[in-house]
């Protein structure tokens, strides 16, 4: 049973400053890797969805990478913003299953 | 864009009632899931379908049913709500070519009382 661990739980950081969000999986076998943000009380918005051949994926400035061997996968956002006050969930997927972690609550002080 | 629609953001029901929550997609996706989301236990797969009429359990299929008569309608059934049922709800629908993600609805507040 895949299990997927998200490091730190919650972080707090003054705008303009750099986040990492890592997370990391216990079954390397997976097909591929979401990122989400939830807001309170929302549904889940995908982010990022990186292959497992790639190695990282960008979106503006949202970059995500991952090590598949080793079952880590790494989430910087850059020069945050207080709009991206959220939770951040990652989900390592077995073709269509996906195995979700507790998630990073971020807090972006203006 | 992909929308998954969700037929009620909130929704309050009483212990033994038979309870329906409803899930549309607008992509003509294959797959559709239902999720619930607890505090301290996260997202955890109820009921998976990969096609019309197809159905699979996820990890807690116990004290629900689903149907999929049309591809784009997927519903989760609570035979007897019991209070232990409250939870958030999410839907969830992807496309069955390799490597697609998933895409969710806004999910529904389920309090069973």
């Amino acid at each position: 049973k895949q299990e997927v661990t998200q490091i730190p739980a919650a972080l707090s950081v003054p705008e303009g400053e750099n986040l990492v969000l890592n997370c990391s999986f216990t079954d390397s076998a997976i097909y591929n890797l979401q990122w989400f943000r939830q807001d309170p009380g929302k549904g889940l918005t995908s982010l990022l969805l990186i292959q497992s051949s790639q190695r990282e994926q960008t979106s503006g400035r949202l970059n995500a990478s991952l090590d598949k061997s080793s079952g880590r996968s790494t989430l910087y956002i850059a020069a945050s913003q207080p709009g991206d006050s959220a939770t951040y969930l990652c989900a390592p997927s077995d073709d269509y299953k996906l195995s979700f972690g507790a998630g990073t609550t971020v807090t972006v002080r203006a | 864009d992909v929308k998954v629609t969700q037929s009620s953001r909130y929704l309050v029901k009483r212990t033994g009632e038979k309870v329906f929550l409803e899930c549309v997609q607008d992509m003509d996706h294959e797959n559709m899931f239902w999720y619930r989301q607890d505090p301290g236990l996260g997202l955890r797969l109820i009921y998976f379908s990969y096609d019309v009429k197809m159905k699979e359990k996820g990890d807690i299929p116990e004290g629900y049913s689903v149907s999929r008569e049309k591809k784009e309608r997927f519903s989760l059934i609570l035979e007897s709500a019991s209070t232990n049922q409250t939870s958030m709800y999410l839907c969830a629908s992807s496309s069955n070519r390799a490597g697609q993600p998933q895409h969710f609805g806004d999910g529904t507040r389920l309090s069973i009382l």
